[in-house]
């Protein structure tokens, strides 16, 4: 059974950089089959698509977020991270990561991680 | 900036068929854009349901199916239970960008 959770700091301070971590477990994250993404969920709103990474470390980001995303692969840990640099308080949201297959399903999901930005 | 949209609500009864839409700003959906249907509980990550366009998994309840309807992507619940009461996203393909709808707040009723 696949399973992806997210680790990080609890709180990030306004102009800072967030940075989170997905660890996978019941699969390896090296391997042509799958994508790596991240989808973030603001307080009582919809969803966001933030981007995803291949295995070779090929990268796609979602337009109105490139300036401030990177996406780095850890082939050797089974992880797979997320630096969101200069936050404020609108990049607070639940951050969850996702196992992407066959380039188009987004089958198996993290639990989230709620990343507030304030000082 | 390319929307998604989908109704922002529905009501349904027990027992009942329900179709939610998804469309998309720049044109009618076609099965290129590989539509994928999520369900959302509250407190809960989102599940997915249907992956490009109309294929399921192998956790998805027969009486959810996705297809292409009128220019838009579509997810129908036949013989609706009270547990499909839930938030449904739908989530679209433009060429290695992918954009989420607003969601459907399906109330069962």
């Amino acid at each position: 059974q696949v399973q992806l959770q997210e680790s990080g700091p609890g709180l990030v301070k306004p102009s800072q950089t967030l940075s989170l971590t997905c660890t996978v477990s019941g699969d390896s994250i090296y391997g042509a089959n799958y994508y790596w993404s991240w989808i973030r969920q603001t307080p009582g709103k919809g969803l966001e698509w933030i981007g995803y990474i291949y295995y070779s470390g090929l990268t796609y980001y979602n337009p109105s977020l490139t300036s401030r995303v990177t996406l780095s692969i850890d082939t050797s840990k089974n992880q797979f991270s997320l630096k969101l640099s200069s936050v404020t308080a609108s990049d607070t949201a639940i951050y969850y990561c996702a196992r992407v297959s066959r380039g188009y399903d987004f089958d198996y999901w993290g639990q989230g991680t709620l990343v507030p930005v304030s000082s | 900036q390319t929307v998604v949209t989908q109704e922002p609500s529905l009501t349904v009864s027990p027992g009942g068929t329900v179709t939610l839409t998804c469309a998309s700003s720049t044109g009618a959906v076609t099965s290129g854009y590989h539509p994928n249907w999520f369900q959302q509980k509250s407190g809960q990550p989102p599940r997915s349901l249907i992956y490009s366009t109309d294929n399921k998994h192998s956790w998805t309840p027969a009486r959810f199916s996705g297809s292409l309807l009128g220019g838009k992507a579509a997810l129908t619940l036949s013989g609706v239970q009270p547990e499909d009461e839930a938030e449904y996203y739908c989530l679209l393909y433009y060429g290695g960008v992918q954009v989420f709808g607003g969601g459907t707040k399906l109330t069962v009723l």
